[in-house]
């Protein structure tokens, strides 16, 4: 089983849809939870944190839930400008330090 | 703030040369910084964490001896892939957290390298 598993997708959305994903992890050890966007052919830029209260940056709200080892983002009110690959990230302290692991991405696209 | 800059962004080298790709964090110092490869359609895979004054500690299935990573500053790490073939060709990335954050990385715009 992959550490980070995401629904690959893609989603195709219209202009205004709210949507959501998931994002599963499998080591309960893991500490901090983020978002990430990716761009086509380019580097994935940091979204969001996550923490368990949830959290809400403008149209975009995280969501963590430990005891079943998931975390969500929600994108309310979709532009153009949304559609991207979303790559849930988890972190997880090792003995050689901090250590990211990375979904595969979920692609979004939001049409007219 | 927390910029990171990544040259070359792509080179296309010739089998069996070596390739040497630079990470900078350009407004931070970085005690630490990693290196990815993603391939296309695929998720970012971290192959090696670079500390700076010390050895880089490899994922497992990383040839430490053809990827050669010098982190010789709190703003500078290199990567080298040696005796490049066409199966390295990939997307490259770094990224560095900086002194103060601890889980936060900051990501490079990437370089693409395509070995012919």
């Amino acid at each position: 089983r992959k550490e980070v598993e995401q629904d690959p997708g893609p989603f195709n959305v219209p202009e205004g849809a709210t949507v959501a994903f998931n994002c599963t992890y499998s080591n309960s050890a893991s500490q901090s939870f983020f978002w990430y966007r990716q761009d086509c052919r380019k580097e994935p830029k940091l979204l969001m944190s996550v923490y368990s209260s949830g959290n809400e940056d403008g149209r975009f709200t995280a969501q963590l839930n430990r005891a079943s080892q998931y975390i969500s983002l929600l994108i309310r009110d979709s532009k153009l400008s949304d559609s991207a690959t979303y790559l849930c990230a988890v972190n997880r302290f090792t003995g050689g330090g901090n250590k990211l692991t990375f979904g595969t991405g979920t692609q979004l696209k939001v049409e007219l | 703030g927390a910029v990171v800059s990544q040259h070359p962004s792509w080179v296309i080298c010739k089998s069996g040369t070596s390739v040497k790709i630079e990470c900078r964090s350009l407004d931070f110092q970085a005690t630490t910084m990693f290196w990815y490869r993603q391939f296309p359609k695929q998720s970012l895979m971290l192959m090696a964490t670079s500390n700076e004054g010390s050895k880089a500690t490899y994922e497992q299935g990383v040839e430490k001896d053809k990827f050669l990573i010098n982190h010789a500053s709190l703003t500078l790490s290199t990567l080298t892939v040696t005796s490049a073939h066409p199966e390295d060709s990939s997307f490259y990335i770094c990224s560095a957290t900086p002194l103060q954050m601890t889980y936060e990385q900051y990501f490079g715009p990437g370089t693409r390298l395509t070995v012919t």
